[in-house]
C-alpha cells in the first residue's frame, strides 16, 4: 500500500488566492483526518471524518476554510482566499476505525504551503 | 478534558549515550497514549501505543515507554542513541477520536 498520499507537497500562493489540497487515505480506512502544523500552536485537529461524513469540525479556524470527502478515496481542505497567516504544513491522516485509540493513524508527507 | 505536557522542547545526547524524553499526561479517563516521530521534512510515525495493556511498551527502533498512572507519566527512553534518531517526537493522547499532540521534543544526536 503506497500509504496516505497528499498533494501538492508544496505549494506557494499569493494572498487572496484559492488554495486546495488534496489527501487519499489509504483504502479501507473509514477515517480521515485534517491536520495543520505550525512552530506557534504545534499540531492542531482542523477536521475529522466518518464514512466520509465531517463529524467534527470545530478546529477549522474561520469561514474561509471548508474541507469536502466526496468518497471513500478522496479529500480536500480548501482555503479561500488564502492568507499569510495560513501559511503552516498541512497533514491529512486516516485511521481504519472510527476510534483511534485501538489503532493508530497513518499520516501523509504533508502539504508545505507558503503564502505571501 | 484530555491533554499531554513535553517536558523538554530540545534533548541532546551524544551517539551511544541513553535516550529519555519526558512526557506527563492529564486525562479524566484512562487514555490511550502514543509516541509519533517526525524525521525532517517528513510526515508522522508512529513509535509505539499504549492502550491499557502492558505498561511497559516496545515499540520500533529500540525505542520503549512505560506508563506509569501514579505519576501521570509516559516517557519514552532508547538505551543507546543513534545519529538516525536526531528528529522531533511526539507525546499523544487520545480522546475518544482526536489525537492530541504535545508541543515536541527535537532529539539532537552528538557524534
Amino acid at each position: 500500500d503506497a500509504g496516505v498520499i497528499q498533494s501538492p507537497r508544496h505549494e506557494v500562493t499569493e494572498m487572496g488566492q484559492e488554495v486546495t489540497l488534496r489527501c487519499k487515505p489509504i483504502s479501507g480506512h473509514n477515517s480521515l483526518f485534517w491536520y495543520r502544523q505550525t512552530m506557534m500552536r504545534g499540531l492542531e485537529l482542523l477536521i475529522y471524518f466518518n464514512n466520509n461524513v465531517p463529524i467534527d469540525d470545530s478546529g477549522m479556524p474561520e469561514d474561509r476554510f471548508s474541507a469536502k470527502m466526496p468518497n471513500a478515496s478522496f479529500s480536500t481542505l480548501k482555503i479561500q482566499p488564502s492568507e499569510p497567516r495560513d501559511s503552516a504544513v498541512y497533514f491529512c491522516a486516516s485511521s481504519p476505525q472510527g476510534t483511534i485509540a485501538d489503532t493508530e493513524a497513518f499520516f501523509g508527507q504533508g502539504t508545505r504551503l507558503t503564502v505571501v | 478534558a484530555q491533554s499531554v505536557t513535553q517536558l523538554d522542547s530540545h534533548v541532546s545526547v551524544s551517539e551511544g549515550t541513553p535516550v529519555l524524553l519526558r512526557c506527563n499526561y492529564s486525562s479524566s479517563y484512562s487514555p490511550s497514549l502514543f509516541w509519533y516521530v517526525q524525521h525532517p521534512n517528513k510526515g508522522l510515525q508512529l513509535l509505539l501505543k499504549y492502550t491499557s495493556a502492558a505498561t511497559l511498551v516496545k515499540g520500533i527502533n529500540g525505542f520503549e515507554a512505560e506508563f506509569k498512572k501514579s505519576e501521570t507519566s509516559f516517557h519514552l527512553t532508547k538505551p543507546s542513541a543513534h545519529m538516525s534518531d536526531a528528529a522531533e517526537y511526539f507525546c499523544v493522547v487520545d480522546s475518544s477520536y482526536k489525537l492530541i499532540f504535545g508541543s515536541g521534543t527535537r532529539l539532537l544526536v552528538r557524534p
